[in-house]
């Protein structure tokens, strides 16, 4: 079993600048969620993507925005980067929501994005 | 989501139990509440969850208070390993969309 994994694991970007995440979920999970984890507090919570497409957002604004694809593989885009997005993005997989039980998290490793 | 508030740190000996308490005074009666950790440079893992009965898996217990207003994530013998910081999570979903506040950082001495 292939868990979740991020690409890349660190990342500079100067401030105006627009950037890439990406995440494949761990096999068999078809929903994805992005977290934001500033340097010494816990992760917040972005959006998730369900059947490619989003299924809930958190206060963040437009100028973050996602994707899913069929294979349920994700991205995350920044555009107009601030200083303060500087942050580690991690990617959690899960099963599809809403389907009874419990949905556990699974966290990829993060990427770390630095904004000069 | 319930707010939950944490204490920042705990020290505990290697092989001793460690207790981390949470209190959740709003949490509604359909939240559930959820524990993840953090070991150092990776993202979190899922450690246990309840709703409203004691909790036990193989990495801990969850003792959930009567009234659900607080809640303690039991680690009955420390190891070097479970060094990390515990996030105490109330939450409506059941296990998406996660509310992390600041958790407590757990160091282990050996």
């Amino acid at each position: 079993e292939t868990g979740v994994t991020q690409s890349p694991t660190h990342l500079i970007k100067t401030r105006g600048q627009q950037v890439t995440l990406r995440c494949s979920s761990q096999s068999g999970h078809n929903t994805v969620s992005w977290y934001q984890q500033a340097l010494g507090q816990g992760p917040q919570f972005i959006f998730q993507y369900y059947r490619e497409e989003e299924n809930g957002r958190g206060n963040f604004p437009p100028r973050f925005s996602g994707l899913q694809f069929p294979n349920y593989s994700s991205e995350l885009n920044v555009n107009a980067l601030e200083l303060d997005d500087s942050a580690l993005y991690l990617c959690a997989s899960s099963s599809p929501p809403g389907q009874g039980g419990y949905n556990e998290q699974f966290f990829g490793p993060g990427t770390r994005l630095t904004v000069l | 989501d319930a707010k939950t508030t944490q204490p920042n740190s705990m020290e505990s000996n290697e092989e001793e139990p460690v207790h981390l308490p949470c209190n959740h005074s709003t949490i509604s009666g359909t939240d559930y509440i959820h524990w993840y950790r953090q070991l150092p440079s990776q993202g979190p893992e899922y450690v246990i969850h309840g709703l409203t009965s004691n909790v036990n898996n193989r990495m801990a217990s969850l003792a959930i208070a009567e009234d659900r207003k607080s809640s303690t994530l039991i680690l009955h013998r420390a190891t070097l390993r479970d060094a990390a910081v515990y996030y105490c999570i109330g939450s409506k979903a059941a296990g998406n969309k996660l509310t992390f506040g600041g958790g407590t950082r757990v160091l282990v001495k050996p």
